[in-house]
């Protein structure tokens, strides 16, 4: 069974940074697109970032790049998203998600999601 | 760059059908998947590659594709097909980006 458990949210002050992960499991880690999609409150889905599964290539959205660095460890099974220079805009839900394949599949498995808040 | 239009909401009688469309330019030529998100929890996805429904997803659910609106529709809807729904592309304009549309609300009545 696949699973995805993301953590590493939290309360952050503006300018601050936060590194989040997402364990994964139940599939062969290195195979497949990982991504993060994140929903501020109230919000629509937003793509944020994503690694391919057999290049390790990484991509991102114009309004995270350069703050944003998505990473993984294939060791553990864990993707990574480090996020400095926060600003309010970014406060959101950050869901950790598997692609159906490695290229251009769609987002086939999703975890809960962890909160990050940029708040003075 | 390249928009992914929904109606804001969609409302239907319980065991009517419900429409829900994503416009976009040329979008016949993308590949369309769409996505369910309930209140409180993350999205499921319920159609990919325009028409393929994914194990556990029921017949009720289904989905076209014309020049330039991609269409989920759903059959006898029941009050658990609520909430938000998302039609997603993949553009690569540049750089990769996996788009999607601003999601639409479904109330069922």
């Amino acid at each position: 069974e696949v699973q995805l458990v993301e953590s590493g949210g939290g309360l952050v002050q503006p300018g601050g940074s936060l590194r989040l992960s997402c364990l994964a499991s139940g599939f062969t880690f290195d195979v497949y697109d990982m991504h993060w999609v994140r929903q501020a409150p109230g919000k629509g889905l937003e793509w944020v970032s994503g690694v391919g599964g057999r290049s390790g290539r990484t991509f991102y959205a114009p309004s995270v790049k350069g703050r944003f660095t998505i990473s993984r460890d294939t060791v553990t099974n864990t993707l990574f998203l480090q996020v400095v220079s926060l600003r309010a805009e970014d406060s959101a839900v950050y869901y950790c998600a598997r692609g159906a394949g490695s290229g251009s599949y769609p987002l086939e498995y999703w975890g809960r999601g962890t909160l990050v808040t940029v708040s003075s | 760059s390249y928009v992914l239009t929904q109606p804001p909401s969609v409302s239907v009688d319980p065991g009517r059908t419900a429409t829900i469309t994503c416009g976009a330019n040329n979008i016949k030529i993308k590949s369309v998947h769409w996505y369910h998100q309930r209140s409180g929890q993350a999205p499921v996805m319920v159609i990919y590659y325009d028409t393929t429904r994914p194990s556990g997803i029921p017949e009720r659910f289904s989905a076209s594709k014309s020049d330039n609106v991609a269409t989920l529709t759903i059959s006898r809807v029941e009050a658990g097909d609520e909430g938000d729904y998302y039609c997603q592309v993949w553009e690569a304009d540049g750089d990769r980006f996996w788009m999607f549309g601003g999601g639409t609300k479904l109330t069922v009545l």
